[in-house]
């Protein structure tokens, strides 16, 4: 079975700091893994993945997340938030193989910007 | 181009009645996925369908769920007997055939149900 972890339920930044959400998974195989972003009475909006190739993904809206095998990590980041960055972050996995494509969600985590 | 479309964006029903909700996918979106994002139990995955193939109901919480896809498009959730605990915002999704772009899943608004 796979999971993600999300472990902060909810992240404070000033603005123009730099942001770090925390994701962590677990599956049998390799991941594909991605980021959605849902803002208030919104449905889910992708922000980038992690197929294959270069550790360091770039998204939407300035946003980035590294990939490490070793720790199992996929952590988003962002240089200089933004007060309109507060929203809920998903993480989530699914397998590179297999005809399961659906998607496996951590519980999320509340980014609030500070202005 | 028009995103997925879901209706209605709310719901209000008595226990023990029947609903059903729409999902309209982006247009030439061949996988459809239908999730219930609730407080306690996070995002959860429900059922998808890809193509003609037949489709996987493996994430459907009881037997009181059903989902069905017309014509490789619109999509309709029926939930019987609705009970408290399905109160939740129903989500669906869509994303290519094939490609990298495949991997990508475009959400709906969802459809925020309540059961009294």
């Amino acid at each position: 079975a796979q999971s993600v972890a999300q472990p902060e339920d909810q992240v404070n930044v000033a603005e123009g700091n730099p942001l770090t959400v925390k994701c962590t998974y677990s599956v049998s195989g390799n991941p594909y893994l991605f980021w959605y972003v849902q803002y208030p009475n919104r449905g889910l909006q992708f922000l980038l993945k992690y197929i294959t190739g270069d550790n360091l993904v770039k998204g939407s809206y300035g946003f980035e997340a590294e990939f490490n095998k070793s720790q199992t990590s996929f952590h988003l980041k962002k240089p200089s938030a933004l007060v309109s960055d507060s929203a809920l972050y998903f993480c989530a996995v699914r397998l590179e193989w297999g005809s399961a494509r659906q998607l496996t969600f951590g519980s999320g985590t509340q980014l609030t910007v500070l202005p | 181009g028009a995103g997925v479309s879901q209706s209605p964006s709310n719901k209000v029903t008595e226990k023990g009645k029947d609903v059903e909700l729409r999902c309209d996918p982006i247009s030439g979106h061949t996988a459809l996925y239908w999730y219930r994002q609730s407080l306690g139990q996070g995002l959860e995955f429900l059922i998808y369908f890809q193509g003609n193939s037949a489709p996987d109901k493996s994430g459907l919480p009881s037997d009181r769920f059903s989902a069905e896809r017309t014509g490789g498009s619109v999509s309709t959730l029926t939930i019987q007997r609705t009970q408290q605990e399905d109160s939740a915002v129903y989500l669906c999704a869509s994303s290519a055939a094939g490609g990298e772009s495949s991997y990508e899943q475009y959400f709906g608004p969802g459809t925020r149900l309540t059961v009294t």
